[in-house]
């Protein structure tokens, strides 16, 4: 078990670019999670997968960002047309489908627009 | 709808001395809490849960936290400050309906003093 992986660790990009993020999950973990943390403030949930379903959006995501799960193993998350305000940690998380059970983070990435 | 609380955004103890972190909760279902600790630049590691046992719940590192359901709260305490300890503290409560999303409070910085 080598915990939950998120690659990049930072992104710097251009005002305009698309970006993509990769997470992989604990490998026996069906459900996974995105979070979106800004500077000075707790983390806010994004949407979250069970396997490869996306069960729930945040209305914090717009249209310009889109997630993936296929095979409902790895994620991805992907920025569209990048904003200064999308400049924030990106954290992804997983954890098994039952009750009483807590998330598992990744280290995140940190996403900076300039 | 479910939210969290958590009073004070920075915290400095003495090395030694007692750490006391609050939150509070609103939840229209039994709650499930949990605290979190983030270091700088790195993903949330989970310090405790609350999963409606028992009240007084023991974590890693020599913390624990008390639930009180008429109080609403989830105080996060430690006897004793370690300079490891300095780090963000996230309280957050679980949305057992919603695919057991986190809501997070706004996180307290802790800052410890030799």
């Amino acid at each position: 078990d080598t915990g939950v992986s998120q690659n990049p660790r930072h992104k710097i990009t251009k005002r305009g670019q698309n970006v993509t993020f990769r997470c992989d999950p604990i490998s026996e973990h069906n459900r996974l999670y995105w979070y979106r943390q800004t500077l000075g403030q707790g983390p806010e949930f994004l949407t979250y997968f069970q396997n490869e379903a996306q069960l729930e959006k945040s209305r914090l995501l717009s249209d310009r960002f889109s997630a993936e799960r296929p095979k409902g193993s790895f994620s991805t998350l992907e920025i569209q047309r990048t904003e200064q305000g999308d400049s924030a940690m990106y954290l992804c998380a997983s954890s098994p489908d039952r009750r009483f059970t807590e998330a598992f983070f990744g280290q995140g990435t940190r996403l900076t627009v300039v | 709808a479910q939210s969290v609380t958590q009073l004070g955004s920075h915290v400095s103890v003495s090395e030694g001395a007692l750490v006391l972190l609050r939150c509070n909760y609103s939840s229209s279902v039994p709650p499930y809490l949990f605290w979190y600790v983030q270091y700088p630049n790195q993903g949330l590691q989970l310090l405790l849960k609350y999963t409606s046992a028992a009240t007084l719940v023991k974590g890693i590192n020599g913390f624990e936290a008390e639930f009180k359901k008429s109080e609403t709260s989830f105080h996060l305490t430690k006897p004793s400050a370690h300079m490891s300890d300095a780090a963000e503290y996230f309280c957050a409560v679980s949305a057992v309906a919603a695919g057991n999303k986190l809501t997070f409070g706004g996180g307290t910085r802790v800052l410890v003093k030799p």
